[in-house]
């Protein structure tokens, strides 16, 4: 069964740094998502991706925060200078379609530890 | 706005009695419900959803969920718990009456912990 793929599973940096979380999307699926978790905390939206350009993005996603579909294959989420509240697990999620009805699948996170 | 809870952070069952873990929302258009199920190290794997038609929907390894409308609630059951169900589960929706179709708006999570 096709799955979102993520790496690195654990990127640790230092305050101030860029980080690059990359992602795999499932083949046929044509958008693409960004969400985190705060240790503790729900599941958070960061972002949408379509026809590359940014559908949607929840404040949280701010200048700091970028996109990119680098290629055919790969979706990336760029934070410029990181702050150590950026530390989360991030999730990388596709679909198929955005109708209401279409579920979105999901990577096996990105934990991002900043010190 | 838009908001779902999970008001349990831990259920616990015995294997092979009932389980369920609940799940509230509150949209301004029609509700669209899923649930999502995360494993140990994986990803949120989805179980269900609910988009209209049959209030009771089936899911993957013998969920199902009921949608009752007049209560916003959307209930994830299992007649049988095994102790392989045990993992941490979100319920999620999406608002058929705002503008964005994509964004999904997560619960909590409930820890599900079935016992042998």
């Amino acid at each position: 069964e096709p799955e979102v793929t993520q790496t690195p599973s654990h990127q640790v940096t230092q305050m101030g740094q860029e980080v690059i979380l990359r992602c795999v999307p499932i083949s046929n699926h044509l958008y693409f998502y960004w969400y985190r978790q705060i240790l503790g905390q729900k599941v958070e939206f960061l972002v949408s991706f379509y026809n590359n350009e940014i559908s949607e993005k929840s404040e949280i996603f701010d200048d700091q925060f970028s996109v990119e579909r680098p290629d055919g294959s790969n979706f990336t989420l760029k934070i410029r200078s990181t702050k150590l509240e950026d530390s989360a697990m991030y999730f990388c999620a596709s679909s198929v379609a955005r109708g209401f009805s279409y579920e979105q699948y999901f990577g096996p996170g990105t934990r991002l530890t900043v010190t | 706005a838009q908001s779902v809870a999970q008001p349990e952070d831990q259920v616990n069952v015995a294997e092979g009695n009932p389980l369920t873990v609940k799940c509230t929302y509150s949209v301004s258009g029609n509700p669209y419900l899923f649930w999502y199920v995360q494993y140990p190290n994986r990803g949120l794997q989805f179980l269900l959803k609910y988009i209209t038609g049959d209030n009771l929907v089936k899911g993957s390894y013998g969920f199902e969920a009921e949608f009752n409308k007049s209560q916003t609630s959307f209930h994830l059951k299992k007649p049988s718990a095994l102790v392989s169900d045990s993992a941490l589960y979100f319920c999620a929706v999406r608002d058929g009456g705002s503008s964005n179709t994509g964004k999904l708006i997560f619960g909590q999570g409930t820890t599900l912990q079935v016992k042998p």
